[in-house]
């Protein structure tokens, strides 16, 4: 089982819509969980990042976590072409022990 | 810098040859890591130095990779007697702290002919 999966997509969602990204974790003693963003040919750049169970909003993006459930999603509002790129998560499993999923790509249509 | 710096950032190597890969992460950063991304492909752990501690290096492919932290500060990659499989963007990230947010570098892409 690998440590952090993700579906690989792709997704693709018209604009304006809402584009739903999930993520589960094999470790339940994993303490904080995180979503980055990458471009094409870029390095990923962190979104968001949630460590409490329930719901975090920042903007028209929202983490959620379930930790009974080892489930990480995050959901973008409104979703924009610019939001088309692959969405990473990663889960710190303790002392900062960082571990990605494969990403899921996302395209936004106009 | 104020960012994460590595070099170089393409190298074109033939097979069998070993390359260096130099990561200069953001002062005062404890943690460092290195992974490996191949052409549409996710992130693939390679290794971890958290200040003074032994590096986690359970990602690292086989014993031809091997990395160190000189001084808790610039880290360097070393693949020896490079394969074709070896191409792939190396990308260096280091973190402060208790947040666990990293910051990436711009990567080194090497291409191995």
């Amino acid at each position: 089982q690998k440590e952090v999966e993700q579906n690989s997509g792709p997704l693709s969602v018209p604009e304006g819509a809402i584009a739903s990204l999930n993520c589960t974790y094999s470790d339940r003693g994993s303490q904080s969980f995180f979503w980055y963003r990458q471009y094409s040919g870029k390095s990923p750049e962190l979104i968001m990042f949630i460590y409490s169970n329930g719901d975090k909003e920042d903007g028209r993006f929202t983490a959620q976590l379930n930790k009974a459930s080892q489930y990480v999603s995050l959901l973008i509002r409104d979703s924009q072409p610019s939001d088309s790129a692959t969405y990473l998560c990663a889960v710190n499993r303790y002392n900062n022990d960082m571990r990605f999923g494969a990403g899921t790509r996302l395209t936004v249509k106009p | 810098g104020a960012g994460v710096s590595q070099s170089p950032s393409n190298k074109v190597t033939e097979k069998g040859k070993d390359v260096e890969l130099r990561c200069d992460p953001i002062s005062g950063h404890t943690a460092l890591y290195w992974y490996r991304q191949s052409l549409g492909q996710g992130l693939e752990f390679l290794i971890y130095f958290q200040g003074n501690s032994a590096p986690d290096k359970s990602g690292l492919p086989s014993d031809r990779f091997s990395a160190e932290r000189t001084g808790g500060s610039v880290s360097t990659l070393t693949i020896q007697r490079t394969q074709q499989e070896d191409s792939a963007v190396y990308l260096c990230a280091s973190s402060a702290g208790p947040t666990g947010e990293l910051f990436f570098g711009e990567g080194s892409r090497l291409t191995v002919l």
